[in-house]
């Protein structure tokens, strides 16, 4: 079964409204969670890493003061896109990995976000 | 240098039939992860097989198999015996590094569809 949800699975919004995405890891505890963005047909471009108790680390380009990461806890992670643009649109998947043993990185079900 | 290089952006496969989804990587790290997903088109990301760097052996999951050439830095994914549900986006990563709190990198994927 699923290992890492995400809430919700689509959101619709309106432009200069901000939207709040969880990630959640259901049977480990996570210290390091990641965030993706996925536009269509396209790879996933990682945007931060999250990590528990301290500031997320932003990839080069990614604006911190739009995309805000919060890692309050070891099974949550929450992104939310401040004052959403049309071009804010797009497909956000988190994915985390057990502290230690397995190698896979377990990924939530993505969250398809539109600004209208 | 790109990390993770997907040379196919399309393939088709007849039914029943084996098809190769190549995948190269460039690292000088020694320890390292290579991974194959599996996104059909509702988006999840599903885990498909893993490979050590300082696995001998080539890794089989099921119906995959990895055919993991270090020299050559290729890791490409042999899907036997296709089925029509095998028709998704592929992707290859790589982790460098042992810890498993250490990001991915991700090729551009491979859109495989299935012939009946």
């Amino acid at each position: 079964g699923a290992v890492v949800s995400q809430h919700p699975s689509r959101v619709i919004c309106k432009s200069g409204t901000s939207v709040k995405i969880e990630c959640r890891s259901l049977d480990f505890q996570a210290t390091t969670m990641f965030w993706y963005r996925q536009f269509p047909k396209q790879s996933l471009m990682l945007m931060a890493t999250s990590n528990e108790g301290s500031k997320a680390t932003y990839e080069q380009g990614v604006e911190k003061d739009k995309f805000l990461i919060n890692h309050a806890s070891l099974t949550l992670s929450t992104l939310t896109v401040t004052s959403a643009h049309p071009e804010d649109s797009s497909f956000y998947i988190c994915s985390a990995s057990r502290p230690s043993g397995e190698n896979e990185q377990y990924f939530g079900p993505g969250t398809r976000l539109t600004v209208t | 240098a790109q990390k993770i290089t997907q040379t196919q952006p399309g393939m088709f496969v007849q039914e029943k039939e084996a098809v190769t989804l190549d995948c190269t990587y460039d690292t000088s790290d020694q320890s390292y992860g290579l991974f194959w997903y599996k996104q059909p088109s509702s988006g999840e990301m599903i885990f498909l097989i893993y490979q050590g760097s300082y696995d001998e052996q080539n890794a089989t999951e099921g119906r995959y198999s990895l055919n993991f050439q270090k020299a050559r830095k290729s890791a490409n994914l042999v899907i036997s015996a296709s089925q029509l549900g095998d028709s998704a986006m592929y992707f290859c990563a790589m982790r460098e590094g042992l810890n498993t709190g250490n990001q991915f990198y991700f090729g551009t994927g491979t859109s495989l569809t299935v012939i009946p």
